[in-house]
């Protein structure tokens, strides 16, 4: 157990619905990043979050948004869902924002657009 | 354009027989150096990293890797590969200079030991 939670574990929506996936962090990691994981893509990653502030944008969509609140979990927000958007969504902390710190990642949360 | 290759999209052995994972680089600067773990239906996992000194680091589960910055790579290896080790392996670098310090990740490379 990574100490890394994530929830929903599953979601099954429908095309052009919205959802939110939440991700509270290991205690006391300020450091929170979302990745997407498909069969075509591979990992790809989303978004950093440090300590309230985002620090880096990967690929991501201009459908998606995510914030870090005041206690530090970080929710990923989805939009207009495709059924592209299928995939498995991870986030993962670190103590801090140096390069050096290993991300520990939660256990996913599986979306499923049909 | 900075980049991770992991050239063999699967890799299988016997149990018992040591097993290597490749893990090439071009990034710039010294780079930080990662390898995670993927077992089915599971999230990533920490497995060992490279920061600086010696070239060979032990991580999890027997594993280790070694550096070598004459040829940018960062094998993962184990002497003795178990049933239990068959999963996806992922390579990871981040460079430590210029303004993308970014961490780049690999496609991963399947392991599947055979009893």
């Amino acid at each position: 157990d990574s100490g890394v939670t994530q929830t929903p574990k599953h979601l099954i929506t429908a095309t052009g619905q919205r959802v939110t996936l939440r991700c509270s962090p290991r205690s006391g990691d300020l450091s929170v990043y979302w990745y997407q994981q498909s069969l075509d893509q591979g990992l790809q990653f989303l978004i950093h979050y440090y300590n309230g502030e985002e620090r880096a944008k990967g690929n991501i969509l201009e459908r998606f948004s995510a914030q870090q609140f005041p206690d530090l979990h970080s929710e990923l927000n989805l939009s207009s869902l495709e059924l592209g958007d299928s995939a498995l969504y991870f986030c993962a902390s670190s103590v801090a924002t140096s390069g050096y710190n290993e991300q520990f990642f939660g256990p996913g949360t599986r979306l499923t657009v049909l | 354009a900075q980049s991770v290759a992991q050239p063999e999209d699967q890799v299988n052995v016997a149990e018992g027989n040591p097993l290597t994972v490749k893990c090439t680089y071009s990034v710039s600067g010294n780079p930080y150096l990662f390898w995670y773990v993927q077992y089915p239906n599971r999230g990533l996992q920490f497995l060992l990293k490279y920061i600086t000194g010696d070239n060979l680091v032990k991580g999890s589960y027997g594993f280790e890797a070694e550096f070598n910055k004459s040829q940018t790579s960062f094998h993962l290896k184990k002497p003795s590969a178990l049933v239990s080790d068959s999963a996806l392996y992922f390579c990871a670098v981040r460079p430590d200079a210029g303004n993308n310090r970014k961490l780049i990740w690999g496609l991963g490379t399947s392991l599947a030991v055979n009893p």
